[in-house]
């Protein structure tokens, strides 16, 4: 099966502009975490979504949000960029049936805001 | 919320040596402990997990225990190589699909 893959892996965005990052699950995983990856934080939890739902959600502001599609894919966006947001943006994929809660991530979206 | 700590965040070892990272949590209601291991440039991969209802589980060389009770886990490498110097993070999660994750540690292995 093809792993986790993320669209774009890199990007320089401005400050205040917006950004939308993309993500697409292993084949049948329908759980999609969001997961913010920096230096001074290390890796913060954002928001997962399962069947089109978000089902949990970290302590980000309301600038980061995201959605899901019948499909699994996820994308997340984030409105009036701050040069704080620059970082590493990961998804993880989990089957989230039966007990099976590994998650599997994918290579990130490097964001750079100047 | 959950809390993880993560010591040390530095290790070195000798090529053959045993490494050994400790976690310990705030949420008694964690009950999912996976461990992932990052090189440079790539993503965390998911090396070994356990759940609250088993004390130790073991794959090849690494092992993960937990204490319930005291509220912490363990990643043990036996045999360190060279490969295995990394960034491991150890997480928790009480929530389905929630991580916590701690700080890392950088382990190297020295030839």
């Amino acid at each position: 099966k093809a792993g986790v893959t993320q669209t774009p892996r890199y990007l320089i965005k401005t400050r205040g502009q917006q950004v939308t990052l993309s993500c697409s699950p292993i084949s049948g995983h329908r759980s999609v975490s969001w997961y913010q990856q920096t230096p001074g934080q290390g890796l913060q939890f954002l928001f997962e979504y399962f069947s089109e739902t978000q089902r949990n959600k970290g302590n980000f502001p309301g600038r980061f949000s995201g959605r899901q599609f019948s499909n699994s894919r996820s994308e997340m966006n984030v409105s009036t960029l701050e040069l704080g947001d620059s970082a590493l943006y990961l998804c993880a994929s989990s089957l989230d049936s039966g007990g099976a809660y590994e998650q599997y991530f994918g290579p990130g979206t490097r964001l750079t805001v100047t | 919320g959950e809390n993880v700590e993560q010591h040390p965040s530095t290790l070195s070892v000798q090529e053959g040596d045993s490494a050994v990272i400790k976690c310990t949590y705030s949420d008694s209601a964690s009950n999912y402990f996976p461990w992932y291991k990052q090189e440079l440039g790539k993503r965390p991969q998911l090396i070994i997990d356990i759940r609250s209802n088993v004390g130790e589980k073991k794959d090849q060389r690494i092992a993960v225990t937990l204490n319930k009770t005291a509220k912490h886990f363990s990643l043990h490498i036996t045999e360190t190589q060279p490969e295995d110097s990394a960034v491991y993070f150890c997480a928790a999660s009480n929530a389905g699909n929630m991580l916590t994750f701690g700080g890392g540690t950088r382990l190297m292995v020295k030839p």
